[in-house]
């Protein structure tokens, strides 16, 4: 069974500061991709970016980059020069390549940019 | 058009009504998705439809009923509801290539859902 982890609650940064979000995952599927998505107060999921398990460079979107570490199974989302538009729920999630149209998500990390 | 339109935005409904959320994308996406969130939580599989057809239940009570009439449109026909079942409902598409672990899934604004 799939599983992912997200260990921050919350986390604080300061406006124009660089930030990094926690997701571990476990998979026993050789194939699978690793999601990041944003959902603001208004309740939208917003994709951010995307990682599959056999690409060897790390993802990259603007200001978003993922540090994909393969072996210890995390996928950290990096955001760079922050901006108060920021603040937000962060949702790692998961989708096995065995033909299964799940993706699963984990509890979230809340993040909040201050002046 | 890349939106996933959900209405409506808002429901309250006591728990004898019979009520349908409604979910519409024009993206030519193939699979669709139904997802419950409460406050604070992470989003909760329930339905999934592949090609018109449901392809996974999530084990979710009758009192939910999803419906496909084509593969623009994704009904979830909710009767007997209980307060429990308050939440936002959201609902998805992907383009549905089979075995594809790289298809990110639309996501639309959500419906919530109050029930008295």
């Amino acid at each position: 069974a799939q599983k992912i982890t997200q260990t921050q609650p919350g986390m604080f940064v300061q406006e124009k500061e660089a930030v990094t979000l926690d997701c571990t995952y476990d998979t026993s599927d050789p194939s699978y991709g690793l999601f990041w998505y944003k959902q603001p107060s208004s309740g939208e999921m917003i994709f951010l970016i995307y990682q599959g398990s056999y690409d060897q460079q790390n993802a990259t979107e603007g200001r978003y980059s993922l540090n994909f570490q393969k072996a210890r199974k995390s996928a950290n989302l990096v955001i760079s020069a922050s901006q108060l538009g920021d603040s937000a729920m962060y949702f790692c999630a998961m989708r096995e390549g065995r033909g299964t149209d799940k993706l699963i998500f984990g509890t979230g990390t809340r993040l909040q940019v201050f002046p | 058009d890349t939106e996933v339109t959900q209405t409506p935005k808002h429901l309250v409904m006591g728990m004898t009504n019979k009520k349908s959320l409604k979910c519409e994308q024009h993206m030519g996406h193939r699979a669709m998705y139904w997802y419950k969130q409460k406050a604070k939580k992470p989003p909760e599989l329930m339905f999934v439809y592949s090609y018109e057809k449901l392809s996974i239940n999530e084990s979710v009570p009758s009192r939910f009923s999803p419906e496909c009439p084509n593969s623009s449109l994704l009904n979830l026909h909710l009767h007997a509801l209980q307060p429990e079942d308050s939440a936002l409902y959201l609902c998805a598409s992907s383009p549905h290539r089979t075995g594809a672990a790289n298809e990110k899934l639309f996501f639309g604004s959500g419906t919530q859902l109050s029930v008295l």
